[in-house]
């Protein structure tokens, strides 16, 4: 039972443009979702996070969306560069993070 | 600060021996959380320790698993090894719970 779930495994933009990365999810007690980054022969690191008290959270580049009434949450990458091509996990947790569900991933190429 | 460090880095293993996989966390992080990453399956949440105390476990069968000791740092053991059981095997550590720092990992093959 796949609570959060990445159904993209792969997405290709062109540098410059947007990278928009989706994710579902279908525990309604998830109050805490969070983004992470993860390159070869690495572990993931965190990039952004949002409480589900808000619906937008902004980072520089990186914005996360989370749309509650649809289970929804995507990162948006504006504008994309080539060092962002990587691997990108949704993840959620309940109130105190102590158990995290990841998303199969999603790996992102922006092209030169 | 130093950052999550894992050892061994890499493993090879028959099937039936064990293994025991070691992880620092970040000084002053209490938490630490292991997961298993295989192709296509992401990351999957074997358990989680707080206080040398196990707080939360996933659905891995009891070959797995794990402790913390005093200092924070965490051990994970897996019996019984089957070939099923190569993966790259991943710690976090926290302060409370939220954005966790992960581990190089350790990459698990089981022959």
């Amino acid at each position: 039972d796949q609570q959060v779930k990445q159904n993209s495994p792969s997405l290709s933009v062109q540098e410059g443009r947007i990278s928009i990365l989706n994710c579902d999810y279908t525990n309604s007690m998830f109050d805490y979702f969070l983004w992470y980054k993860k390159y070869p022969a690495e572990g993931p690191t965190f990039l952004i996070s949002i409480s589900s008290i808000k619906d937008k959270n902004e980072d520089g580049r990186f914005t996360v969306f989370l749309n509650k009434s649809a289970k929804h949450l995507s990162l948006h990458i504006v504008p994309s560069q080539p060092g962002d091509s990587a691997v990108y996990f949704c993840a959620a947790s309940l109130s105190g993070g102590f158990k995290t569900i990841f998303g199969a991933g999603t790996r992102l190429f922006v092209k030169a | 600060k130093a950052g999550v460090t894992q050892t061994p880095r890499y493993l090879i293993k028959t099937r039936g021996q064990q293994v025991t996989l070691s992880c620092s966390p970040i000084s002053g992080h209490r938490s630490v959380s292991w997961y298993q990453q295989t192709p296509g399956q992401g990351l999957q949440f074997l358990f989680e320790y707080f206080s040398e105390t196990q707080r939360n476990k996933g659905n891995f069968p009891g070959r797995f698993s794990g402790r913390q000791f005093s200092n924070s740092r965490s051990e994970m053991n897996v019996s019984t090894l089957e070939l099923g059981d190569s993966a790259l095997y991943l710690c976090a550590s926290s302060l409370q719970g939220s954005e966790q720092y992960f581990g190089p990992g350790t990459r698990l093959t089981v022959t």
